[in-house]
C-alpha cells in the first residue's frame, strides 16, 4: 500500500521560514508527479505546488508563487517544500500527494499523506 | 487562477440520486478531460472518487459518477447512502505546465 508521510510543520512566526517534508514508500517514486495541497481550518482544499518525476516541470499557485520552492530526491524517496515569508494566511494542513500520471498534468491525485499542520502566528 | 464553482450544500434521503456541478471556463474545466473528483470525510484526508472526468480508481463503487459539458463537470452520487455524507471536492489541470485549481466544496447531507 502507498505511503505518504508528511513532517516539518509547526507554529512559526510571520515572515520566517519552514520546510516541509514528504517520505514515500510501496511505489517508484520516480514515475510520479507529486504534489502538496494545503487546507485551511475549516475551509476547501487549495493546491499548492507541483512537480513533474524528473523535476523538469514545476508549477505554484499564484498565492505562493516568489516565496515557496518545491523539490524532490529520487533517491531518497522524497519531496519537499520550502516556505519563506510565511504570512498568517499560510497556516494550513499541507498535504502531500502522489499524481496519477509522470507530468503532473492528469491533476488526479490517487494517494494523500495524513497532512503536517503549520501554524503562522506571533 | 479562480476556484472552480460548486454549490456549497446538497442533501439527499437515502436511496435518492444526487448531482454537483462543478463550473470553470474554457480554461480549466471545459478545456481538458482532466477534472476529478474527490470526498472527504470530517479528520481524513481527501479520497479520489472519480479521474478523467468520469473514471472510477479501483475500490470506489460505481454508485459514483461523473460526466462534462463544456464548462461544467458533473458528479452524480446514485443510490445514497449514509456513510456518502462527506464534503466534495471538484478539480481541474489547467495550464499547459502544472497548475491545478479545486472547486470550492459542497458538502453532502444524507437525510
Amino acid at each position: 500500500e502507498v505511503h505518504l508521510v508528511e513532517s516539518g510543520g509547526g507554529l512559526v512566526q510571520p515572515g520566517r521560514s519552514l520546510r516541509l517534508s514528504c517520505a514515500a514508500s510501496e511505489f517508484t517514486f520516480d514515475d510520479y508527479a507529486m504534489h502538496w495541497v494545503r487546507q485551511a481550518p475549516g475551509k476547501g482544499l487549495e493546491w499548492v505546488s507541483g512537480i513533474s518525476w524528473n523535476s523538469g516541470s514545476i508549477g505554484y499557485a499564484d498565492s505562493v508563487k516568489g516565496r515557496f520552492t518545491i523539490s524532490r530526491d529520487n533517491a531518497k524517496n522524497s519531496l519537499y517544500l520550502q516556505m519563506n515569508s510565511l504570512r498568517a494566511e499560510d497556516t494550513a494542513l499541507y498535504y502531500c500527494s502522489k499524481d496519477m500520471g509522470g507530468y503532473g498534468d492528469t491533476g488526479a491525485f490517487d494517494y494523500w499523506g495524513q497532512g503536517t499542520l503549520v501554524t503562522v502566528s506571533s | 487562477q479562480s476556484a472552480l464553482t460548486q454549490p456549497a450544500s446538497v442533501s439527499g434521503s437515502p436511496g435518492q440520486s444526487i448531482t454537483i456541478s462543478c463550473t470553470g471556463t474554457s480554461s480549466d474545466v471545459g478545456g481538458y478531460k482532466y477534472v476529478s473528483w474527490y470526498q472527504q470525510h470530517p479528520g481524513k484526508a481527501p479520497k479520489l472518487m472519480i479521474y478523467d472526468v468520469s473514471y472510477r480508481p479501483s475500490g470506489v463503487s460505481n454508485r459514483f459518477s461523473g460526466s462534462k459539458s463544456g464548462n461544467t463537470a458533473s458528479l452524480t452520487i446514485s443510490g445514497l447512502q449514509a456513510e456518502d455524507e462527506a464534503d466534495y471536492y471538484c478539480s481541474s489541470y489547467t495550464s499547459s505546465r502544472i497548475l491545478v485549481v479545486f472547486g470550492g466544496g459542497t458538502k453532502l447531507t444524507v437525510l
